[in-house]
């Protein structure tokens, strides 16, 4: 079992491009969670996906970003037209099962984006 | 103010000494996270608490549902423990998402 896996590892991309990240959860999850981490910030709740359905996206900025999780492959969190503001460490974590009272959450290694 | 604080932010400390990290919240939860976050980025969850305490290893987490606290302790501390430590919460009624601390940078000399 691969672990999460998110790619790419760092990304650069220019003002007014688009920054594509890519989630695969652990197999046999179907909870997708994305959180941002700003510089010298904590973590913060982006959007909670499962299979197919946006569940919960209040943490999301409410334009240029979108999340996805197609029934088949990674699930996809889009950035359109980005701007210097938005570069973050992006992190991506699963789970099998809703969090619950013993539901273990598996982090991914993040992706760094860096919007010259 | 945060709904999570974390104290101390920095800490430094010499190998084999007793760690300890602390976690205040202020909103009703179902169940508080520790994280552990590593020089190159990566993140390992530690514990997840609702109530009492859990040992793993020279870690030990308690929390404290009445006086909304809890605390990160490290035993035997060892250079590799060197690690942002995070708190997280979540909160009632089925909700999903986390809220975290800003993180205790600890470093532990050899």
């Amino acid at each position: 079992n691969a672990g999460v896996m998110q790619n790419p590892r760092h990304l650069v991309r220019r003002r007014g491009q688009e920054a594509r990240l890519r989630c695969s959860p652990m197999k046999g999850h179907s909870h997708v969670y994305w959180y941002r981490q700003l510089p010298e910030e904590g973590l913060k709740f982006m959007v909670y996906l499962q299979k197919e359905n946006i569940i919960d996206e209040s943490g999301m900025p409410k334009e240029r970003f979108s999340a996805e999780f197609p029934k088949e492959g990674p699930s996809i969190l889009r950035i359109q037209q980005v701007v210097r503001g938005d570069s973050a460490a992006y992190f991506c974590a699963s789970s099998e099962l809703p969090m619950g009272t013993n539901e273990k959450l598996f982090f991914g290694s993040g992706t760094q984006l860096s919007v010259l | 103010k945060n709904e999570v604080e974390q104290s101390p932010q920095n800490l430094t400390a010499q190998e084999g000494e007793f760690i300890t990290i602390n976690c205040s919240y202020s909103v009703g939860i179902s169940a508080l996270h520790w994280l552990q976050q590593h020089p190159g980025g990566g993140i390992v969850s530690l514990f997840m608490l609702s109530s009492g305490k859990k040992k793993h290893g020279r870690l030990i987490a308690t929390i404290n549902i009445q006086e909304k606290h809890s605390s990160l302790h490290i035993t035997a501390s060892h250079p590799r423990d060197s690690a942002v430590y995070i708190c997280a919460v979540r909160g009632l009624q089925g909700a999903q998402k986390l809220v975290f601390g800003q993180g205790t940078r600890l470093t532990i000399n050899p």
